[in-house]
């Protein structure tokens, strides 16, 4: 069974720039999550949604947004980047509410 | 956001049981608690998770007190791969991470 994958695998964007990010859950998974790792700050709850739908999102700046589409992959749209925004951006899926959750390898994201 | 308090670190020598604590005084009824280990340069990786009972699978074991304001992921034997920083979560619908428990394993 193919796990979570994620492309890219890294990113390069300039400051202003916009990048957008990809995610397949794990075939039935229907939650996918979103976070964020960023260098010595550990990792941050982001984006979830389920069935199409955002449920829940962190604390983040609202130009960091998202969707997910009828076959449950999801697309991470970060707009006017910042350099602050380099981090290791992983997502996860789920079969149940509250259930464990399985991790993509990541897309490392440099904003230079 | 309920949260957990683990140890910063902890060491373990190979071949020996390690008992990782956490606590979780705020915890409500309907969060159930995961572990989940990082190993350098991974994502998180599932290790187990509870709501009221023990729990075992074949990574490890949760021991949850009764009134689920502890719990105690349990590694029978420690591996050099079992090295990893160890989260313990509340999750209801989403994983707060903290800072978890860097875990070293000597040979």
């Amino acid at each position: 069974e193919a796990g979570v994958t994620q492309s890219p695998t890294h990113l390069i964007k300039t400051r202003g720039q916009q990048a957008t990010l990809r995610c397949s859950p794990i075939s039935g998974h229907t939650s996918v999550y979103w976070y964020q790792q960023a260098l010595g700050l550990g990792l941050q709850f982001l984006l979830w949604y389920d069935e199409g739908e955002e449920r829940n999102r962190g604390n983040f700046p609202p130009r960091f947004s998202g969707r997910q589409f009828p076959n449950y992959s999801s697309e991470l749209n970060v707009n006017a980047l910042e350099l602050e925004d380099s981090a290791l951006y992983l997502c996860a899926s789920s079969l149940v509410l509250a259930g464990e959750q399985y991790f993509g390898p990541g897309t490392r994201l440099t904003v230079t | 956001d309920a949260k957990t308090t683990q140890p910063n670190s902890m060491e373990s020598n190979e071949e020996e049981p390690v008992h990782l604590p956490c606590n979780h005084s705020t915890i409500s009824g309907t969060d159930y608690i995961h572990w989940y280990r990082q190993l350098p340069s991974q994502g998180p990786e599932y290790v187990i998770h509870g709501l009221t009972s023990n729990v075992n699978n074949r990574m490890a074991s949760l021991a949850i007190a009764e009134d689920r304001k502890s719990s105690t992921l349990i590694l029978h034997r420690a591996t050099l791969r079992d090295a990893a920083v160890y989260y313990c979560i509340l999750n209801t619908d989403k994983l707060i991470f903290g800072t978890g428990t860097r875990l070293q394993v000597f040979p």
